[in-house]
């Protein structure tokens, strides 16, 4: 049982260059959620999913889109990076929104 | 938002008691969360409260106060490990229910 993980750890990408961060859970959670987390800001909900094949909107949407094509995966694309998309993203995921969220490691991500 | 606010920072002494507030606005709101988080590291979980007065799990407890919209989590018998950022976190019915955090307590222990 791995819990939630997340690829890469690190990436360094170039003002304009798309990219795919990846998160999966083996626990058969139905809710899944990515944040970003900046210096001072605190985690903010970039795009959450409720199940397989729904997905909705945060808090910080723009420039990025979700899909959940099955329970255990929930992948996140930038579409083209900017500057201001540098920060720390996590994955997490619960089986109940009462229950507690488990967070991935986190990706760490720099763009130029 | 919810508008979630906590300290930025708080230092305390190893063995003492350090108690972190949290307010929230009221309306529409379900359950808080707290979080700890160490540097470089990712969030786990403390407790939730949804129901009014405290809960406590060893060195941690957590109290909510629903119609004062506060929180707070107390550490009892402080160890140097205990120094983390502390994240609040307030869910609202008929939302999403997903948690929106607030910016998180940094707190320091030293000897």
């Amino acid at each position: 049982n791995a819990g939630v993980t997340q690829t890469p750890k690190f990436q360094v990408l170039k003002t304009g260059q798309s990219m795919t961060l990846q998160c999966a859970q083996d626990m058969n959670h139905e809710y899944m959620s990515w944040y970003r987390q900046d210096p001072g800001m605190g985690l903010r909900l970039i795009h959450y999913s409720v199940g397989a094949g729904i997905t909705d909107q945060g808090e910080v949407p723009n420039g990025y889109n979700v899909s959940r094509s099955t329970t255990e995966d929930f992948p996140l694309r930038l579409l083209s990076a900017a500057p201001s998309q540098t920060s720390v993203y996590f994955c997490a995921s619960s089986s109940d929104l009462q229950e507690t969220q488990y967070f991935g490691p986190g990706t760490r991500l720099l763009v130029l | 938002g919810q508008n979630i606010d906590q300290p930025t920072e708080m230092t305390a002494t190893e063995g003492a008691i350090v108690q972190i507030n949290c307010t929230y606005q009221t309306s529409g709101f379900n359950g808080l969360f707290w979080y700890q988080q160490h540097a470089g590291e990712a969030p786990t979980f403390l407790s939730y409260n949804v129901l009014d007065g405290l809960e406590e799990k060893g060195r941690f407890s957590s109290f909510l106060s629903r119609s004062k919209g506060y929180s707070y989590l107390l550490l009892k018998e402080l160890q140097m490990k205990d120094s983390a950022s502390y994240l609040c976190a307030g869910q609202i019915s008929g939302g999403s229910y997903i948690p929106t955090f607030g910016r998180g307590t940094s707190l320091i222990v030293h000897p």
